[in-house]
């Protein structure tokens, strides 16, 4: 079975400053993907950035970076120059390649302080 | 594309009464997935569908529980009869296809039951 987990249920911020969010896993698959979607107040799920296993080299999408360490099964998210508009649930998630099932983590809920 | 459509956004209904929460999948999308999301156990994948046929129904809780894709734009997930336990938000996602990694969620439906 695949489990996701995020340590760090709460997590603050000061405006434009660098935070960075916890994530590892457990799988005996070599062939996967993870992702961290944010979830505003709003309730709506948006991917924030993938990653493929079978990639070495590090997502980035803008501000937001990834830091995977396959190895030992850690794909924490670096949230550069932090913005009020950050403030949301971050959820780890999990998929086995060609099974489009996520296995979520608990979720760290971040707060941008102005 | 107006996105991943859930309906109603908010539903308060009594217990033993029968809820239908309803979902329209981006056009084009093959896949679709019902999560619940709780305190207690996060996001859960209840069933999903690849081209209107359920794939893997094992997240479905009990008997309680059924959904229907009757066609491509539209399923169901009903609950009958509904408990104060089955209180969440339900959230309906589609992609591509099962091969497909990115899902795209709606804005969830927020469920309590009295």
């Amino acid at each position: 079975a695949q489990t996701v987990t995020q340590s760090q249920p709460e997590m603050s911020v000061q405006e434009a400053e660098t935070v960075t969010l916890s994530c590892t896993y457990d799988t005996s698959e070599n062939n996967y993907y993870l992702f961290w979607y944010k979830q505003p107040p709003s309730r709506q799920m948006i991917l924030v950035i993938r990653q493929e296993a079978y990639k070495q080299q590090n997502a980035t999408e803008n501000r937001f970076s990834v830091n995977f360490q396959k190895a030992a099964k850690s794909f924490s998210l670096k949230i550069s120059d932090s913005q009020l508009g950050d403030t949301a649930m971050y959820f780890c998630a999990f998929m086995k390649h060609a099974l489009n099932k996520f296995y979520f983590g608990s979720g760290t809920k971040l707060n941008v302080k102005p | 594309d107006a996105g991943v459509i859930q309906s109603p956004r908010h539903e308060v209904t009594e217990m033993g009464q029968e809820v239908t929460l309803r979902c329209k999948p981006i056009s084009g999308h093959n896949s679709l997935f019902w999560y619940r999301q709780t305190m207690m156990r996060g996001l859960e994948l209840l069933i999903y569908f690849n081209n209107n046929v359920p794939i893997d129904d094992s997240g479905m809780p009990e008997d309680r529980f059924s959904a229907k894709m009757p066609n491509a734009s539209f399923s169901t997930l009903k609950i009958q009869p509904s408990e104060p336990r089955d209180s969440a938000v339900y959230f309906c996602a589609s992609s591509l296809g099962p091969r497909d990694t990115e899902a795209f969620f709606g804005q969830g439906t927020r469920l309590t039951v009295v």
